[in-house]
């Protein structure tokens, strides 16, 4: 199993970036995709995720109205896009598969290598 | 939400000690929870999940306890290559959260 992200991005306050997660080594639609991210000095947090088979997202409230998450399963991507970007944005962001089973949903059992994203005018 | 918290955030250990992380949660979780080793620069990696199984290809060295609000991680025999910060994670209620992490330096 394999998740490879897209890279580094550079962008101003108020605009949009959209990051992408190429997985491989598993059947794409058995499982979500989630996104995390880790801020300077924070801790880990959960953005949401997209169901790999029937698109179906789930979205932190932190996030709402602000990030959309979709995937490509002809190319087996995910994709995250967050608008309105601001300078607390500047992080890396993580692909993460969601483990197998309801149970595990919630858990990540491989992660992408991480984007980083920074918010600078 | 469900607040995870790691205790200590640092420590310096040497390579051959024994190590113990304590993440305790919020409200209970029975035993939804899962370890993550993160290396500078690296991702997280999987290491623990339902508080004490082992992930396959992690040492035996590293090990988890607990259920319902305290849990605990245990490095055996502390090795250079487990030098890195270490996060618990539930996966038991909406939305998953994360502890703070602790940061496991060399002495």
């Amino acid at each position: 199993v394999q998740l490879v992200q897209s890279g580094f991005e550079v962008n101003k306050p108020g605009a949009s970036v959209k990051l992408s997660c190429k997985a491989s080594g598993y059947t794409f639609t058995n499982f979500a995709i989630h996104w995390v991210r880790l801020a300077p000095g924070q801790r880990l947090e959960w953005m949401g995720c997209v169901n790999g088979g029937d698109d179906n997202t789930k979205y932190s409230q932190n996030f709402q109205g602000r990030v959309t998450m979709t995937r490509d399963t002809s190319a087996s991507i995910a994709y995250m896009e967050l608008s309105r970007l601001r300078s607390e944005d500047t992080a890396m962001y993580y692909c993460a598969r969601g483990g197998s089973g309801s149970s595990y949903y919630y858990y990540f059992d491989y992660w992408g290598q991480g984007t980083l994203v920074t918010v600078s005018s | 939400d469900i607040q995870m918290t790691q205790s200590p955030s640092s420590l310096s250990a040497s390579v051959g000690d024994r190590v113990t992380i304590t993440c305790r949660a919020s409200q209970g979780i029975r035993s939804d929870l899962g370890w993550y080793q993160q290396k500078p620069g690296k991702a997280p990696e999987r290491l623990i999940y339902a508080a004490s199984s082992l992930q396959s290809g992690v040492p035996s060295r590293f090990s988890g306890s607990g259920s319902g609000t305290e849990f605990t991680l245990t490095i055996n025999c502390l090795q250079p290559a487990d030098f890195a910060t270490y996060y618990c994670q539930q996966y038991n209620s909406y939305p998953p959260t994360f502890g703070q992490g602790t940061k496991v330096e060399i002495k």
